[in-house]
């Protein structure tokens, strides 16, 4: 069946640091991509998607490009700031009722 | 820009209680919603798909009887625990998928956590 894998956290850095985390997936046929950022206390929300392959998404100065051959969907930012500290989710969408299947977070602490 | 609410945000209840969660769709029509929760550390997972005028879709493991979810209108759906157990405590969030939309924009609820005492 469909799966996401993502790395375990927690992830600690400093700010201005480069950031990734990688997510990997398994899926048949061809799903679309989510990353979605929960900050505390708050519900989820979708930070970027992509829906085909080579495909990047990108918002906030976070990237991540659906690579097909790899299955991997990893998140980058350049230069992360205290106000990117939270909890990151990768997921895949390939089932036809719509339902996303999430990775476990990754919970991201930016010290300044 | 497209809201899906969940009240309550918080609720504490008594064990054996039931509680009802809702999930509304402010600015536009759902023809399905989504029930995921999630425990501490780990990753949402899917309870339930809910469908405007037809019973829900549960997954595996999960108890329908428990769990009852009612899609009544295409902007509300309602997941009630009922005979909450402590081991029910948890954060339940709701998606829904814009009626009409080719599906690749799913809104998320704000959360709703459930504390059973």
């Amino acid at each position: 069946g469909n799966s996401v894998t993502q790395m375990e956290g927690p992830v600690t850095l400093s700010e201005e640091a480069f950031l990734t985390i990688n997510c990997t997936y398994t899926a048949t046929g061809y799903p679309s991509l989510f990353w979605y950022v929960q900050y505390p206390g708050e519900g989820l929300q979708l930070l970027l998607k992509a829906t085909k392959a080579d495909d990047k998404g990108s918002n906030k100065g976070f990237e991540a490009t659906y690579r097909k051959e790899t299955t991997s969907f990893h998140l980058e930012k350049g230069s992360v700031q205290v106000s990117d500290s939270a909890v990151y989710f990768c997921a895949l969408r390939g089932g036809s009722q719509g339902n996303l299947i999430f990775g476990k977070g990754t919970k991201l602490s930016v010290k300044p | 820009g497209a809201v899906v609410s969940q009240h309550p945000s918080w609720v504490i209840c008594k064990s054996g209680t039931s509680v009802k969660i809702e999930c509304r769709s402010l600015d536009f029509q759902a023809t399905t919603m989504f029930w995921y929760r999630q425990f501490p550390k780990q990753s949402l997972m899917l309870m339930a798909t809910s469908n405007e005028g037809s019973k829900a879709t549960y997954e595996q493991g999960v108890e329908k009887d428990k769990f009852l979810i009612n899609h009544a209108s295409l902007t509300l759906s309602t997941l009630t625990v009922t005979s909450a157990h402590p081991e029910d405590s948890s954060f339940y969030i709701c998606s829904a998928i814009p009626r009409g939309s080719r599906g690749n924009t799913i809104y998320f609820g704000e959360g709703s956590w459930l504390t059973v005492v």
